[in-house]
Parts: C-alpha cells; sequence; structure tokens
C-alpha cells in the first residue's frame, strides 16, 4: 500500500531555532516528492517539487532535500511567519498524489 | 487572477440532506480535483477529471458525485448526507501532468458539517 508519512505531528521552535521535517515515503513508483505549505484556513500552496535522489532546492529560510526513502524539510534561522502546516505529497506514476498528515510548526518570537 | 474559488466556504446539513460544493478556475487547467482533509490524516482523493466531459473516481469516492461540463468548473454533490462526510473540502486544478511539475493549485477550502 503506496504510504506518506510525516514527523513530527507538531513542532514548536523559538525564532532563530534552525530544526528538520521529515516526509517518509513508501510508493510504488515515485514520479516526484512535493511540498506544501498550509495556513489556517486555506488551501496548501506549493513550495517545492523534487524528482530524484539528492536533489536539493531551497527558497528563503527552507530547504528541501530527497533520498530514495525520505524527504526533509531544513528550517534556518525561522521566523514567526514561517508557522504553518506543512504537507509533502509524492506524486506516483499513472495516478496521483498520496499526501502525508502534515507536520504543524510553531515559531515563538 | 483569481486562481480557484470555492462556494461555499461553510455550510451545516442535516443528515440525508443533499447539496453541491462549486468549484471554479480561471487558469486554463485541464485537471481538476476534490480532495477533502480530516485532522490527523493527508488529503484524500474523492474525485477527478482530466478535461471536461470526463470525470474518475479516485480514493474515497463513495457518496460522492462530480460533474464537469465546462471546463473551468467542477461540481461535487452529497446526494444525502451523513456524519461521515463531515470534512474540509478541498478543490485544486492543474496542468496535464508530464509536462513538467504537476503542482497543484488549492482552492480555500469549503467546511461541510454533517448533524
Amino acid at each position: 500500500e503506496d504510504q506518506v508519512t510525516q514527523s513530527p505531528e507538531a513542532l514548536r521552535l523559538q525564532e532563530g531555532e534552525s530544526s528538520s521535517l521529515n516526509c517518509s515515503y513508501t510508493v510504488s513508483g515515485l514520479r516526484g516528492l512535493f511540498w506544501y505549505r498550509q495556513d489556517p484556513g486555506k488551501g496548501p500552496e506549493f513550495l517545492f517539487t523534487l524528482y530524484s535522489a539528492g536533489e536539493e532546492k531551497e527558497k528563503e529560510r527552507l530547504k528541501a532535500t530527497l533520498t530514495k526513502k525520505e524527504s526533509f524539510l531544513h528550517i534556518t534561522a525561522p521566523k514567526p511567519e514561517d508557522s504553518a502546516t506543512y504537507l509533502c505529497a509524492a506524486e506516483l506514476y499513472g495516478q496521483n498524489f498520496v499526501f502525508g498528515p502534515g507536520t504543524r510548526l510553531s515559531v515563538l518570537p | 487572477n483569481a486562481g480557484v474559488t470555492q462556494t461555499p466556504k461553510f455550510r451545516v446539513l442535516k443528515t440525508g440532506q443533499s447539496m453541491t460544493l462549486l468549484c471554479a478556475q480561471d487558469m486554463n487547467h485541464e485537471y481538476m480535483y476534490w480532495y477533502r482533509q480530516d485532522p490527523g490524516m493527508g488529503l484524500r482523493l474523492i474525485h477527478y477529471s482530466v478535461g471536461e466531459g470526463t470525470t474518475a473516481k479516485g480514493e474515497v469516492p463513495d457518496g460522492y458525485n462530480v460533474s464537469r461540463l465546462k471546463k473551468q468548473n467542477f461540481l461535487l454533490g452529497l446526494e444525502s448526507a451523513a456524519p461521515s462526510q463531515t470534512s474540509v473540502y478541498f478543490c485544486a486544478s492543474s496542468y496535464l501532468p508530464g509536462s513538467g511539475a504537476n503542482v497543484l493549485t488549492f482552492g480555500a477550502g469549503s467546511r461541510l458539517t454533517v448533524l
């Protein structure tokens, strides 16, 4: 069964305290690994797509990396405005997406 | 560009009532999707459409119907609502997969409560 899990479920950081979110996937055929950000009461917004192991992408304080079994979202020196739920999703060949349950990040000033 | 617009944003139904959620996109996207989001679970695909006049079942289609009569609109119907259908519903759209990243653009969501 195709499955995507995320850890931790929730994470509280002090402003400036760097950390990483984990996305582990067990799928039959991975076409791409996506990261989305979701603010309360809103729909998910696209952050990154990764296609091959070893690939990295950066955007401001966020960096996403990919291995054959998992992806990490590294957050460097976070600010309160980075508080959100971060979703990862595996796009499968010939099928649609399998979403993880998300990590709820809170960055305290 | 409005992107993806969902109506209504909130709705309360009684068990057995019917309703329709409307999704409209102005990006000329071919693909459209309906997901539901429940606490502690990932987004789950209900139905999707690969173009005007076509629909297909997703992971959790039971109790729902859809129609795509126009390219820009995708309707989700509940014929006889049940408390298990209490959820937040998200519509999304994308370009044809296979042409680069299949980035989903989501609406703001529709919160449905079935009493």
